[in-house]
Order: structure tokens, then sequence, then C-alpha cells
């Protein structure tokens, strides 16, 4: 069965970077996007940005560009994000999740992370 | 741009409801909806504007193309309490909407 296991919670000081993993697992990991996802305490879904683990091809929001880097080992089928120059509006649950026919049919746990000094 | 509406409903058990949500521009069919229940991670119920995802129980409907969608639970039961997205995956980024927060009176 399709999982998408991602990395524990990380706390992090405001300038500091984060390398979030999400180890996908029942399926063929180089033959879908791996899309991630933030979510900040009670507010909704925002979009980060989607790769293609078959040939490292990214796409990102605007918004992320410069903050968030997508990267993927197939060797371990392992996406990770890393996000940079942290402040507190990086606080939020960040998912990752698979995509299937232009849709999100897996979702990982969530990682959260806190910025705080 | 998804314009979701509305931001928050309340029926009653056994109701039949409904969710939209309008895009900026023509997205074909290329819309996703979501459940997230509180504390829980995102679901998918819908693809491509009407499909049923694995699983979901079929009061959950999904109809509309190009730019306007709706989300109908019918008979609406307890453990449908969550807010809802809906998502576009026409062109990046995949932009979602602000949700909508349903609740039971």
């Amino acid at each position: 069965q399709v999982q998408l296991q991602q990395s524990g919670a990380e706390l992090a000081r405001p300038g500091a970077s984060v390398k979030l993993s999400c180890k996908a697992s029942g399926y063929t990991f180089t033959s879908y996007w791996m899309q991630w996802v933030k979510q900040r305490p009670g507010q909704g879904l925002e979009w980060i940005g989607t790769i293609y683990p078959g040939d490292g091809n990214t796409r990102y929001t605007q918004k992320f560009k410069g903050k968030a880097t997508l990267t993927a080992d197939k060797s371990s089928s392992t996406a990770f994000m890393q996000l940079s120059n942290l402040t507190s509006e990086d606080s939020a649950v960040y998912y990752c999740a698979r995509e299937y026919d232009v849709a999100m049919d897996y979702w990982g746990q969530g990682t959260s992370v806190t910025v705080s000094s | 741009q998804m314009n979701q509406s509305p931001s928050s409903l309340s029926a009653s058990l056994g109701d039949t409801i409904t969710i939209t949500c309008h895009a900026s521009q023509n997205i074909n069919v290329w819309l996703s909806w979501f459940q997230q229940k509180p504390g829980n991670i995102p679901k998918l119920l819908i693809y491509k504007a009407s499909n049923l995802h694995t699983g979901v129980p079929s009061r959950f409907s999904g109809s509309g193309s190009g730019t306007g969608f709706t989300l109908t639970i019918s008979s609406l039961q307890p453990e449908d309490i969550a807010t809802y997205y809906c998502q576009q995956g026409q062109s990046f980024p995949f932009t979602f909407g602000s949700g909508t927060k349903l609740d039971i009176k």
C-alpha cells in the first residue's frame, strides 16, 4: 500500500534552515509528482511546489521561490524540502502528497516546524 | 485563483449541502475536493471534478467544468464535520480554495 512517512517535528532558530523528508513506499517513486503543502495553525492549505523524482523537475509557487528547495533521492525513494532563512511565518505543518491524475491522493502525516528564538 | 464559498456552513443531520468553487480562468475538469477533519490530515474526496476517490462514501459528489464547480454532500452524517477545500490542477501553482468549515446544527 502507498505510504508517505515524513520526518519528525523541528524546532529551529530564526534565520536557520531545516530539511524535511518524505519517504515513499508501495509505489514507483520516480513515476509520480510529489507535492508539498503548508498549513499554518488554524489556517487553510497553501501549495508550495512539486517535484518529479524521475528527472528532478520542479515547480514552485512564486511566494516560495528562494524559501523552499525541493529535491528527491531515487535510491531511497525519499523527497526532501529545505526551508531556508526561517522566520516565525514559517512555523506551520508541512505535508507531502503524491500526485495522481492531477490530484493529491496520498498524504504524509505532516511535519511540524516551529521557529522560535 | 480559486474562490470558495461559503466560508462556513451549519446544517442538520440528513441535510443535503453544497459548497461551490469558482476559478478565475478555465480549468476544464482539473479540480479536486479535500476533506480535513480537526487534527487530521487532508483526504482526497473527488478528483477531476466528479470522480469519487477510492473508499469515499457515495453521498459525496462533485460536478462542474470550466470555471464553476460544486461539492455536494447528501444525507449529512456526524462524521462529515470537517473543513472542505477545493484545489485546481490545470496550471501551476495548484492553488487551493480558502476552505469551507462545516458543522452540525
